[in-house]
């Protein structure tokens, strides 16, 4: 089983929809959670944090259930300029230290 | 505010050359990272850094790759010799790595193509 595991999409929405991604993940020592935002032939960027109380940014919501290992991302009234790739991530320690693994991401395609 | 800063953005060179990738971490960042994204792959941890110290490079490829951080401004990846496969875009990030919430900061990538 793949550490964070995303469903790749596309997801293609008109504007106005609403839409949720979901992420999964392995480690269940698994200590913080992201999600980022990557547009075509640029750099992923950081969105939000997620937390296990939930968290709301304006049109997005990101919550963490942590005994289901699982983490969503829902989106509403979708712009088009929401149109990328968006990027679960999970910061989980090993043996070695710690650092971030990323999703394969879910691509999101916004229509008008 | 300076972000993360790679260079060179692109690069195509020949298989077999050496290939050196650069980063500058944010001031004051403390943990440092080489990721490698490809479209079957994703985004790939090779290795990363903590004070300038190597934490872990299990994500590390093969001996042809190497990464040295000689102190807390820079940071190289190197190839060598470069293979077709390496084709990818490399990403340098970093962030506040004592700090449990603190995100990753990336750099713009290094377009690597080997033909």
């Amino acid at each position: 089983r793949k550490e964070v595991e995303q469903d790749p999409g596309p997801f293609n929405v008109p504007e106005g929809a609403t839409v949720a991604f979901n992420c999964t993940y392995s480690n269940s020592a698994s200590q913080s959670f992201f999600w980022y935002r990557q547009d075509c032939r640029k750099e992923p960027k950081l969105l939000m944090s997620v937390y296990s109380s939930g968290n709301e940014d304006g049109r997005f919501t990101a919550q963490l259930n942590r005994a289901s290992q699982y983490i969503s991302l829902l989106i509403r009234d979708s712009k088009l300029s929401d149109s990328a790739t968006y990027l679960c991530v999970v910061k989980s320690a090993n043996q070695a230290g710690t650092a971030l693994i990323f999703g394969k991401g879910t691509t999101l395609s916004v229509s008008s | 505010d300076a972000g993360v800063i790679q260079s060179p953005r692109h690069e195509v060179t020949e298989m077999g050359q050496e290939v050196t990738l650069r980063c500058k971490p944010i001031s004051g960042h403390n943990s440092l990272f080489w990721y490698r994204q490809t479209m079957m792959r994703g985004l790939e941890l090779l290795i990363y850094f903590n004070n300038n110290v190597p934490i872990d490079d299990s994500g590390m490829p093969e001996d042809r790759f190497s990464a040295k951080m000689p102190n807390a401004s820079f940071s190289t990846l190197k190839i060598q010799p470069s293979e077709p496969r390496d084709s990818a875009v490399y990403f340098c990030a970093s962030s506040m790595g004592s700090r449990r919430n603190s995100p990753l900061h990336f750099g713009n990538g290094t377009r690597l193509t080997v033909t």
